[in-house]
C-alpha cells in the first residue's frame, strides 16, 4: 500500500486567494508528480520533479507553481485562485532505480478537490 | 507524442465478466498498467504487465497484451457492484521523458445489480 498523503481533501475558496495544496510521501521516492483531473476524467500532468531542487512543467500549462525542498514533500501553490482552477488535483510519486518495483510505477494520493467561487 | 486510447463507458450486469480495452501507439512501451479510481479518490494501482508477456492473471483480473496490435485489455470476472469505478490504462516507455506514464482518458465501468 502506498503511503502518500494530500491535504486538504476538499477546499472551497474565494477568487484571488493564495492557496497551497500539500503532498507528502513516506516511501523515499525521488520522483513526484502533480496531475489536474477535469470532470471528463482525463488526467493532465502539470508539474513533476526528479528529486530535491528539481521542478519541471508538465504537458498542461498551469498557473500554479511547485517546490521540492525535501524529498518527501511536493507542495503546489496558486498565488491567486480563479474559478477556472476548480478541479481535482492528484499527487503521485514513483520509486528510484534499484527499488523492489521497477521505476515507472506511480502511486497516487487521495486527491484534493478544489472549488474556487 | 504517443497516445493511449480507451472507450469512455462500459455497462455490465452484476456477475457478468467485464472487458475494458485500451490501445496505444508507442511501440517502445516497456510496462503497461491498469489503475482503478473510485469516486472522490486517487488512482489505485491494480496490476501491470511487462511488454514481453502476453497475459497476467491475478484473482478475478486477467490482463491480455497483444503487442503486435498494441492492444491491452483488462477482464474482470464475476463483476461486482464494488467494481464500479473509472479504469485507466497507462504505458511507460523510454520515449517518455523520465520514463513517465502516459495515461488513457479512462473508462467508466457501471455495474448494474
Amino acid at each position: 500500500e502506498a503511503d502518500i498523503y494530500q491535504t486538504p481533501r476538499y477546499l472551497v475558496i474565494g477568487t484571488g486567494k493564495k492557496i497551497t495544496l500539500e503532498c507528502s510521501q513516506t516511501m523515499g521516492h525521488d520522483k513526484m508528480y502533480w496531475y489536474q483531473q477535469d470532470p471528463g476524467m482525463e488526467l493532465h500532468l502539470i508539474h513533476y520533479s526528479y528529486g530535491v531542487n528539481s521542478t519541471e512543467k508538465g504537458d498542461l500549462s498551469s498557473e500554479s507553481t511547485v517546490s521540492r525542498i525535501r524529498t518527501e514533500h511536493f507542495p503546489l501553490t496558486l498565488e491567486s485562485a480563479r474559478p477556472s482552477h476548480t478541479s481535482q488535483y492528484l499527487c503521485a510519486s514513483s520509486e528510484t532505480s534499484g527499488g523492489k518495483e521497477h521505476t515507472d510505477t506511480q502511486y497516487f494520493g487521495p486527491g484534493t478537490r478544489l472549488t474556487v467561487l | 507524442g504517443e497516445d493511449v486510447e480507451q472507450s469512455l463507458f462500459l455497462s455490465v450486469r452484476e456477475g457478468d465478466s467485464s472487458v475494458i480495452n485500451c490501445t496505444y501507439t508507442d511501440s517502445s512501451s516497456t510496462y503497461l498498467y491498469w489503475y482503478k479510481q473510485e469516486p472522490g479518490a486517487g488512482l489505485q494501482l491494480l496490476t501491470y504487465i511487462f511488454s514481453n508477456m502476453d497475459m497476467k492473471q491475478d484473482q478475478r483480473l486477467t490482463v491480455l497484451l497483444n503487442k503486435k496490435d498494441k492492444h491491452l485489455s483488462l477482464r474482470i470476472a464475476d463483476t461486482q457492484t464494488g467494481d464500479s469505478a473509472i479504469y485507466f490504462c497507462a504505458e511507460s516507455s523510454p520515449n517518455n521523458a523520465g520514463n513517465m506514464l502516459t495515461f488513457g482518458g479512462g473508462t467508466r465501468l457501471m455495474v448494474k445489480p
